[in-house]
């Protein structure tokens, strides 16, 4: 069936290093992918999305590309801060028009 | 745009008690959601709306929930009689035709 599987968190990080949220997907046909944000407090906001394979979404320095052949939608930022610290949550649309989400990935930034 | 309204953004009542969770989806969306977080559970669909008509509830967890939307700029979530394990944040999201999904800023409900 339709499902998203994230890399489990915690993920801990200094500020300024790389950032990698593996996000892998099973979908009927080639749904829009969307990569969510949740900062604490508050609800879910859209990061970037990519509607088609090969797309790249970007948003705020963040980057992820649609790859078809691995159904993946990796999460990736050269150089992150603490204010990113954050739950990111992948997610796409199924056949039936629900928001099929991941787990979750918590990262925590430390200065 | 004030983006999606819910009320209360708090709310704590003892076991038994009916409680009603609002929405007003942005202006002009056709398709309005309703989640429950926890962090046993993460992020669970209890219900979605086209067009105010109750699409799919299979994500309700038992009859003592129900969900209306009497009209496009309004829907409630009751919960009645209230138990602890409802205790969650509950988030209302709209949205255009399949498009980006807005979420409201939550509910969080404490059941005693």
């Amino acid at each position: 069936g339709d499902s998203v599987t994230q890399m489990e968190g915690p993920v801990t990080l200094s500020e300024e290093a790389f950032l990698t949220i593996n996000c892998t997907y099973t979908a009927t046909g080639y749904p829009s992918l969307f990569w969510y944000v949740q900062y604490p407090g508050e609800g879910l906001q859209l990061l970037l999305k990519a509607t088609k394979a090969d797309d790249k979404g970007s948003n705020k320095g963040f980057e992820a590309t649609y790859r078809k052949e691995t159904t993946s939608f990796h999460l990736e930022k050269g150089s992150v801060q603490v204010s990113d610290s954050a739950v990111y949550f992948c997610a796409f649309y199924n056949q039936g028009g629900k928001l099929i989400f991941g787990q979750g990935t918590e990262l925590s930034v430390k200065p | 745009d004030a983006g999606v309204i819910q009320s209360p953004r708090h709310e704590v009542t003892e076991m038994g008690q009916e409680v009603t969770l609002r929405c007003k989806p942005i202006s002009g969306h056709n398709s309005l959601f309703w989640y429950r977080q926890t962090m046993m559970r993460g992020l669970e669909l209890l219900i979605y709306f086209n067009n105010n008509v109750p699409i799919d509830d299979s994500g309700m967890p038992e009859d003592r929930f129900s969900a209306k939307m009497p009209n496009a700029s309004f829907s409630t979530l009751k919960i009645q009689p209230s138990e602890p394990r409802d205790s969650a944040v509950y988030f209302c999201a709209s949205t255009f035709w399949g498009n980006e999904q807005y979420f409201g800023p939550g509910t969080r409900l404490t059941v005693t």
